[in-house]
């Protein structure tokens, strides 16, 4: 499984854009990075995911290195409710299982 | 199109007791995977399974748990003799397949509190 390093923490005020960083280093060539996030005492929600290209839809967008070995996730205008922790997962398809395994995440924090 | 759902919501078990947990998949999806958070901890994967088989059960506790996804009915996760230490939030998500064209849906939770 590749592995992941993230920020600790991050803050951000409201209504002002986010970009939290994620390394891959060790991602594989069949791995797709997804995003997903949990609020507090909420299930994780998916954001979003991609393999090579920049993705946008109508939560985030997510920027991919040429390279794919780091990733960001882009909140473009942040809200209270983006309060949350915020993980970056490698996910093989390629595999057996294609199962989530989670790391630490980003403590994002929102100020008003 | 309602989402994962799990039930109980919250669970309170004494020692020795046994815990299940349903989780029902959304609507077209024949995989289901089940998640532990322990208390200031992170998710933990602990199984995953297709209709009628376990396909990856390398994260359940060797003895006292247990799962299925029968091929009617919501999958199950089974905790026998119950301990202090299986206090958690116990998270189940589904998806319709091994694609790459969707992320996965989690539930909103189970939380056991073994007193």
């Amino acid at each position: 499984d590749a592995k992941t390093t993230q920020p600790n923490s991050m803050e951000s005020n409201e209504e002002e854009p986010v970009h939290l960083p994620c390394n891959h280093s060790t991602i594989s060539g069949t791995d797709y990075i997804h995003w997903y996030r949990q609020l507090p005492s909420q299930g994780p929600e998916y954001v979003i995911h991609g393999l090579t290209s920049n993705v946008n839809n109508r939560m985030a967008s997510l920027a991919i290195a040429e390279d794919r070995k780091s990733s960001t996730l882009i909140l473009h205008r942040a809200t209270l409710r983006d309060a949350a922790v915020y993980y970056c997962i490698p996910v093989d398809y390629g595999g057996a299982t294609n199962k989530l395994i989670f790391g630490t995440g980003t403590l994002l924090a929102v100020q008003p | 199109n309602a989402g994962v759902m799990q039930n109980p919501r919250h669970l309170v078990r004494r020692r020795g007791q046994e815990a299940r947990l349903r989780c029902s998949p959304m609507k077209g999806h024949s995989h289901v995977y089940w998640y532990r958070q322990l208390p200031e901890e992170g998710l933990k994967f602990m199984v995953y399974l297709q209709k009628e088989n376990i396909i990856d059960e390398s994260g359940m506790p060797k003895e006292r748990f247990s799962a299925e996804f029968p091929k009617e009915g919501p999958s199950i996760l089974r905790i026998q003799q119950v301990v202090r230490g299986d206090s958690a939030a116990y998270f189940c998500a589904s998806s319709p397949g091994r694609t790459d064209s969707h992320g996965y849906t989690f539930g909103s939770g189970t939380r056991l509190t073994v007193v």
